[in-house]
C-alpha cells in the first residue's frame, strides 16, 4: 500500500488547457513536496507545503495543502509544452525519530502543442 | 556548489557483475538518501545516512547491496552479483537534518543485460 497516492496516474491535455493532480494520503504530515522530473532525470524540488489550508502559487502553478495536513493539490493554469514531465509529491514518514521523504507514484503529464 | 553530483550517469553490465556508484552531495548537507525508481514508479528508500553514520534501511536493500559514507561527505552504492531486475535508476538526494526539503542528482540508470 502506497503511504501517497496520486491522480489521476497519467493524463494527455492539449497546450493552454487546465489540470489539476491530486496527492492523498490518510497519514497527517509535517509537510509535504512537489517535484517535477523529466525522462531520464532526478526530480526537482518545486514547493514545499507546511500549514494546512496553504496556498502557494509558482507562476502558473498553485499547490494546495489540506486543512489536516493529509492530502495536497496541484494546479497548472493553461499548461505549456514545458510542463510536460512526471509530477511526483512526497511526504515525510516518521521512522525512528527520523523523517524520511517518501513518494507517491506520481502523475505523468503530457502537454500537445 | 552546484548541486547533488552523481557519477556515472548511465551504467550497463553483465548479469553477475558487480557495480558501484558514488553521490556527491551537496557541501553543507549532513544527511544523504539513496532511492531506487523503476519505470512508472515514484522513487523507493533504500537508505539514508547523517554524516557517516547509516541510520534506516528499506527492506529492499537486499544483502547484496551495501552504501558507505565514509568520511560524512561522498557516498558509494555497491551492488554485487547483479541481476535483471536490479535494472533501475538509482538516484542520490541531500538535505540538512531538520529540514524537510530534499535535493536529488540526476541519477544513475543501471541496465544489467
Amino acid at each position: 500500500t502506497q503511504l501517497l497516492e496520486q491522480s489521476p496516474q497519467f493524463l494527455s491535455i492539449q497546450e493552454g488547457e487546465n489540470l489539476t493532480v491530486y496527492c492523498n494520503s490518510s497519514s497527517v504530515f509535517s509537510s509535504l513536496q512537489w517535484y517535477r522530473q523529466e525522462p531520464g532525470e532526478g526530480p526537482v524540488l518545486l514547493v514545499t507545503v507546511v500549514t494546512g489550508g496553504e496556498v502557494k502559487k509558482l507562476k502558473r502553478l498553485t499547490f494546495q495543502f489540506g486543512d489536516a495536513r493529509k492530502d495536497s493539490s496541484l494546479h497548472i493554469t493553461a499548461a505549456q509544452p514545458g510542463d510536460t514531465g512526471l509530477y511526483l509529491c512526497a511526504g515525510d514518514k516518521a521512522s525512528g525519530g527520523s523523517y524520511i521523504p517518501t513518494f507517491g507514484r506520481g502523475t505523468s503529464l503530457i502537454v500537445h502543442p | 556548489d552546484t548541486g547533488v553530483s552523481q557519477d556515472p550517469r548511465h551504467k550497463i553490465t553483465k548479469r553477475g557483475q558487480n557495480v558501484t556508484f558514488r553521490c556527491d552531495p551537496i557541501s553543507e548537507h549532513n544527511r544523504l538518501y539513496w532511492y531506487r525508481q523503476t519505470l512508472g514508479q515514484g522513487p523507493e528508500f533504500l537508505t539514508y545516512f547523517q554524516n557517516e553514520a547509516q541510520l534506516e534501511k528499506s527492506r529492499l536493500l537486499s544483502d547484496r547491496f551495501s552504501a558507505e559514507r565514509p568520511k560524512g561527505s561522498f557516498s558509494t552504492l555497491e551492488i554485487q552479483r547483479t541481476e535483471q531486475g536490479d535494472s533501475a535508476m538509482y538516484l542520490c538526494a541531500s538535505s540538512n537534518a531538520g529540514d524537510t526539503e530534499a535535493f536529488f542528482g540526476q541519477g544513475t540508470r543501471l541496465t544489467v543485460v
